[in-house]
């Protein structure tokens, strides 16, 4: 089955301690991409990556780091969370950034 | 810039009535356009897509989406809503390939659609 798998779905930690939130696709797309959704500001793009080991920031990327050593992983880093970080994370993919996006199910995360 | 305004946060519509979510978009280039609808504890699901092959775009579960340059509009409307229909709604938009926003999807801030038995 076509699908973005992102782990974990929940997650509590404390200020500062460093976490990854992994994120795969088992479809061979070469585009993939990471958002957070707040209430009342829908869904803003963190990063995106258009292909192996090429990544770029979106429009809110402090804070964040993401690699792409290989096609179907591209995990989201947060290397010392704050609680302005607390948020819905979400993991995408598609054939390429105009393609209709394939969407993980969601990380739900709260940083104290 | 890119910037993508949905204009009601939240709509309210009976059952079997027609539904509208308003769209508007800017960009300096021609853009791609997308409605994605996501339920309650679930990801987004695209409903339908605008690439410039046509400017009435049909998708999913019988919405419908007109693309109006004039009015830089991409509104999202449906002749009868269900009850399955209640869900939040965003508008995306994405600059085209070569373009300096290449990669870069903008959300709208989203529209709760409520449907009334």
């Amino acid at each position: 089955e076509a699908q973005v798998t992102q782990n974990p779905r929940y997650l509590i930690t404390v200020t500062g301690k460093k976490l990854t939130v992994t994120c795969s696709q088992n479809m061979n797309h070469e585009y993939m991409s990471w958002y957070r959704q707040d209430p009342g500001l829908g869904l803003r793009q963190i990063y995106y990556s258009m292909n192996v080991e090429v990544t770029d920031k979106g429009d809110v990327p402090e804070g964040y780091k993401v690699s792409r050593k290989e096609k179907r992983n591209f995990p989201l880093i947060l290397e010392s969370p704050s609680p302005n970080q607390t948020s819905l994370y979400f993991c995408a993919s598609s054939r390429g950034h105009n393609s209709p996006l394939h969407f993980g199910n969601g990380t739900r995360l709260t940083v104290t | 810039a890119q910037s993508v305004t949905q204009l009601d946060s939240h709509v309210s519509v009976s059952e079997g009535t027609p539904v509208l979510l308003r769209c508007n978009y800017s960009s300096s280039y021609s853009p791609s356009l997308f409605w994605y609808v996501q339920h309650p504890n679930k990801g987004l699901q695209l409903l339908l897509k605008y690439t410039s092959a046509a400017t009435l775009v049909k998708g999913i579960n019988g919405f419908e989406a007109e693309f109006k340059k004039s009015e830089t509009s991409f509104h999202l409307t449906k002749p009868s809503a269900h009850m399955s229909d209640a869900a939040e709604y965003f508008c995306v938009v994405s600059d085209p390939l070569g373009s300096s926003n290449t990669g870069k999807l903008i959300f709208g801030q989203g529209t709760t659609l409520q449907v009334k038995p």
